[in-house]
């Protein structure tokens, strides 16, 4: 089946420092994917988007690239502050057949000043 | 728009009661999906619906578990009887038919049961 796997966490990083956080997946069809943050007892909010091979996502500094060949979808950030502490998750969809999305664990980012 | 609506935000009930909770997805979207979240499990799909018509339910716990979708704009996942391990975070989302397969997360609802 479909699945995402996620680094494990907590990450915890001094501001201005470099983020990365790893995702990959293994799907049936093409998936589209995605990172959603959520911030201490808050709903997922919607991160940034890629819906096909080579596509990249940014929002707020932070960039993700879909990479098929090694079915991955890294999230990057070159300076992060301490406002983005908050747990990250990867997620996919399948754009026929099942629309739920399917999500990571989970990584949790603690960013120091 | 408003975006997604739960309802409510906290619920606190003793073991054994129902609890009903509450969902308002965004207007003109054809999905709804329930989410649960605990720390052991993370985010587990229990149920999504397309046009008002549940499509997977396989997520569901057991039989305590219903979901219902009388109308486009209104969920309600009902709980009887409850049970100090159903304690978690219950997300409710919606996404549109046509466009992007992302969804839109309500702020959820934070269940405990004593």
């Amino acid at each position: 089946g479909d699945s995402v796997t996620q680094m494990e966490g907590p990450v915890t990083l001094s501001e201005e420092a470099f983020l990365t956080i790893n995702c990959t997946y293994t799907a049936t069809g093409y998936p589209s994917l995605f990172w959603y943050v959520q911030y201490p007892g808050e709903g997922l909010q919607l991160l940034l988007k890629a819906t096909k091979a080579d596509d990249k996502g940014s929002n707020k500094g932070f960039e993700a690239t879909y990479r098929k060949e090694t079915t991955s979808f890294h999230l990057e950030k070159g300076s992060v502050q301490v406002s983005d502490s908050a747990v990250y998750f990867c997620a996919l969809t399948l754009d026929t057949g099942r629309r739920a999305l399917t999500f990571g664990s989970g990584t949790r980012l603690q960013v120091q000043p | 728009d408003a975006g997604v609506i739960q309802s409510p935000r906290h619920e606190v009930t003793e073991m054994g009661q129902e609890v009903t909770l509450r969902c308002k997805p965004i207007s003109g979207h054809d999905y709804l999906f329930w989410y649960r979240q605990t720390m052991m499990r993370g985010l587990e799909l229990l149920i999504y619906f397309n046009n008002n018509v549940p499509i997977d339910d396989s997520g569901m716990p057991e039989d305590r578990f219903s979901a219902k979708m009388p109308n486009a704009s209104f969920s309600t996942l009902k709980i009887q009887p409850s049970e100090p391990r159903d304690s978690a975070v219950y997300f409710c989302a919606s996404s549109p038919r046509e466009g992007s397969t992302e969804a839109f997360f309500g702020q959820g609802t934070r269940l405990t049961v004593v």
